[in-house]
């Protein structure tokens, strides 16, 4: 079965220090991965597709098949990084979402 | 944005009346979807579609139904609304081959 597991319902950081947000999957085929960035009462956008190996807005995830993670990481958080984040699990016809991660920015 | 619209964008409601959600895309795309958004639960997939007039299940279907007679509307229904479904709906999109949505402005939902 598909799963995704974010560890950290939230995270609080203050500006300018790094940030990292966990996300664990299980799924027994070849994963897509992907990370959603929700601002407030705003739709959810795509921010990061594994495939891509990009990098948006500072921020980057490397999917490590070993460990089944896709962690978002930004080595110096801004105010405007504030939001509601998701990790998503591509694989069928359906995306699996982990419940979410509240990520604050501290002035 | 993808060319995703929701109507309406805000609706308060009485327990028990029919409420019909509707999405709107621009793109022809094949899949379309509905998740509701709730605190502590995340997105929870309501039910999506794969085609014209094709339609299945997600997770929390129960108390809501979905048509789609034309590629570009995907319509949900509440057939009798209860406050549990008090919640924001979100609409999705699936473009090509990827399996990467793209989601329309949300619908805040009260049932009073």
């Amino acid at each position: 079965a598909q799963r995704v597991t974010q560890p950290e319902k939230l995270l609080s950081v203050f500006k300018g220090a790094p940030v990292e947000l966990k996300c664990n999957y299980s799924y027994s085929g070849s994963p897509e991965l992907f990370w959603y960035v929700q601002y407030s009462r705003q739709r959810l956008q795509l921010l990061l597709r594994h495939i891509s190996r990009e990098s948006i807005k500072g921020f980057t995830a490397d999917l490590n098949k070993g460990e089944t993670s896709f962690h978002l990481k930004k080595p110096f958080a801004q105010e405007e990084d504030s939001a509601m984040y998701y990790c998503a699990l591509g694989g069928s016809e359906k995306l699996v979402f982990g419940k979410g991660t509240k990520l604050t920015v501290n002035p | 944005d993808a060319g995703i619209t929701q109507s309406p964008r805000h609706k308060v409601t009485e327990t028990g009346t029919p409420v019909t959600l509707r999405c709107h895309q621009t793109e022809n795309h094949r899949y379309m979807y509905w998740y509701r958004q709730d605190p502590g639960h995340g997105l929870r997939l309501i039910h999506y579609s794969y085609g014209v007039k094709d339609t299945d299940k997600g997770e929390v279907s129960d108390g809501y139904s979905v048509s789609r007679s034309k590629t570009e509307d995907f319509l949900l229904t509440l057939e009798s609304a209860t406050s549990s479904q008090t919640s924001v709906y979100f609409c999705a999109i699936r473009g090509g081959v990827s399996y990467e949505q793209y989601f329309g402005p949300g619908t805040r939902l009260t049932v009073t």
